[in-house]
C-alpha cells in the first residue's frame, strides 16, 4: 500500500545526543514537509523541500536540520537535542503542482530529557 | 500572512446527532484550498475534506460536508449522523493556491477535539 512511513514511532532521549528521525514515501511525492505537533499549537512547519536536492525553513527551523538527496526520503536531524523539543513528530508529502493536497505519516513521538 | 483560527478547543456530540465545527481563517489571496484532517487516537492525520475556493459548491464526503463562506472567509466542518469511531481531534488548514516560494505551504489551525457520547 503506498503511503509514508516514519520511524522510530516512538524515542526517548537525553538531552545533547544527535537524533535523526526517518521519513520515507513511495508516491512519488515532489514535495515534503517536517511538522512538529504540540498541544495547543497544531501543526508547525520545521523544514520542507519542494524537490529533490532542494530544502527551506519553516517556521520554526532551529535546532533542525534535513536533507533530501532522492525523492523517496527526508530525515530530519537534531544535531544537539534539548527538552523543548519534546513533541511528536510528523512527515508529510504532496504531489507539489495541482490540487496538492498533503498526506501525513503516523508520526513519531519524541521525549528529550 | 495567512493565518487559521479554530475558537472551540473542544466540542460534544450525541451518537446519531449533527455537530458543526468552527474555522475561520485570513487571507488577502482570491485562489486557495482549505482541508479539514482528522486526528483519531491512533495519532494518524487522515484528510476528510477539500475545498477549492474558486468552487462555490460546498464540498460533500459521505456523512462530512462544508459551509464554504468565501467572503465571511468561514469553513465549517459539518458531520451528520455522528458515530463514535468520529471522535478525534480536527484540523483545519489553508494552502494558497500558487506554489509560494516554490511549495505549497500549509498553515494548519490549532485544532478542535470532538467527543462522540453513545
Amino acid at each position: 500500500i503506498a503511503g509514508i512511513t516514519q520511524a522510530p514511532t516512538s524515542q526517548i532521549l537525553a538531552a545533547g545526543r544527535r537524533m535523526t528521525l526517518r521519513c520515507t514515501q513511495d508516491m512519488r511525492h515532489n514535495a515534503m514537509y517536517w511538522y512538529r505537533q504540540d498541544l495547543g499549537l497544531g501543526l508547525r512547519l520545521i523544514h520542507y523541500s519542494n524537490t529533490a536536492g532542494t530544502t527551506g525553513k519553516g517556521e520554526v527551523p532551529d535546532g533542525y536540520s534535513v536533507s533530501r538527496a532522492n525523492t523517496d526520503d527526508f530525515p530530519l536531524t537534531l544535531a544537539s537535542a534539548v527538552p523543548s523539543q519534546t513533541s511528536v513528530y510528523f512527515c508529510a508529502s504532496s504531489a507539489g503542482h495541482g490540487a496538492d493536497t498533503q498526506y501525513f505519516g503516523p508520526g513519531t513521538r519524541l521525549t528529550v530529557l | 500572512a495567512q493565518t487559521v483560527t479554530q475558537s472551540q478547543p473542544e466540542m460534544s456530540v450525541q451518537e446519531a446527532e449533527t455537530v458543526t465545527l468552527s474555522c475561520t481563517y485570513d487571507t488577502s489571496e482570491s485562489d486557495y484550498y482549505l482541508f479539514w484532517y482528522k486526528q483519531p487516537p491512533s495519532r494518524q492525520m487522515i484528510l476528510v475534506i477539500r475545498q477549492e475556493a474558486y468552487k462555490q459548491q460546498n464540498a460533500t464526503e459521505n456523512r462530512f460536508s462544508v459551509n464554504f463562506q468565501k467572503a465571511a472567509k468561514s469553513f465549517s466542518l459539518k458531520i451528520s449522523d455522528s458515530q463514535l469511531g468520529d471522535a478525534a481531534m480536527y484540523f483545519c488548514a489553508y494552502r494558497s493556491g500558487g506554489a509560494l516560494g516554490g511549495t505549497y505551504k500549509y498553515i494548519f489551525g490549532t485544532g478542535t477535539r470532538l467527543k462522540v457520547l453513545a
